[in-house]
């Protein structure tokens, strides 16, 4: 069965570094999302993209955070310069592209990103 | 956004039904109800979702009365691995629409 899969599991980082989490969406879907849930706190959307270009985004999603297609199979989110509260499990999803139906949204195992 | 209630946590047995309620007193007309399921350390992961009536698959039942201001999930004989969070989320199902998580229901099963 497809799915989406996220590296690195878990990335400890120092408070000011810029940290890069990459997801490979599943192939043939088009949508492609970030969540974060900080520990023992609700899931949170972050940005959702298509077609190369962020179609929308929460308020969390701050300049500090970025997302990027490089290439046809990764999807990667970058935050620049990583504070304490960044300190989550960041979630990618994708999605096919289908309309007025069921937006089954696949999740990966998540990066656990720990900045000291 | 519609906005759910459903119970912080329940227990339960191996091998019994267990019954999620979420009241959603705001759904708009086209809204959908859908229930992720999310084990520890991963990502959530789709149960369930319909539009009115019952809504079954091999997983589990959706029970959404007539007014829609309601749902149940209904987990047959569960076993211990059903041990998770249970979320259940309204609004549009169009594609690229982001999910909006509440508390959820921890649900416990035990021996």
């Amino acid at each position: 069965e497809p799915e989406v899969t996220q590296t690195p599991s878990h990335q400890v980082t120092q408070m000011g570094q810029e940290v890069i989490l990459r997801c490979v969406p599943i192939s043939n879907h088009l949508y492609f999302y970030w969540y974060r849930q900080i520990l023992g706190q609700k899931v949170e959307f972050l940005v959702s993209f298509y077609n190369n270009e962020i179609s929308e985004k929460s308020e969390i999603f701050d300049d500090q955070f970025s997302v990027e297609r490089p290439d046809g199979s990764n999807f990667t989110l970058k935050i620049r310069s990583t504070k304490l509260e960044d300190s989550a499990m960041y979630f990618c999803a994708s999605s096919e592209v289908v309309w007025e139906s069921n937006n089954e949204q696949f999740f990966g195992p998540g990066t656990r990103l720990t900045v000291l | 956004l519609a906005k759910t209630t459903q119970p912080i946590s329940m227990d339960s047995y191996e091998g019994q039904e267990v019954n999620i309620t979420c009241s959603h007193n705001n759904i708009a007309t086209n809204d959908y109800i859908t229930w992720y399921q999310q084990f520890p350390s991963q990502g959530p992961r789709f149960i369930i979702q319909g539009y009115k009536t019952k809504v079954t698959n091999e997983v589990a039942s959706l029970f959404i009365p007539a007014d829609r201001k309601s749902s149940t999930l209904s987990l047959p004989r569960v076993s211990l691995s059903d041990t998770a969070v249970y979320y259940c989320l309204v609004g549009d199902v169009n594609a690229g629409n982001m999910l909006t998580f509440g508390g959820g229901t921890r649900l416990m099963v035990k021996p």
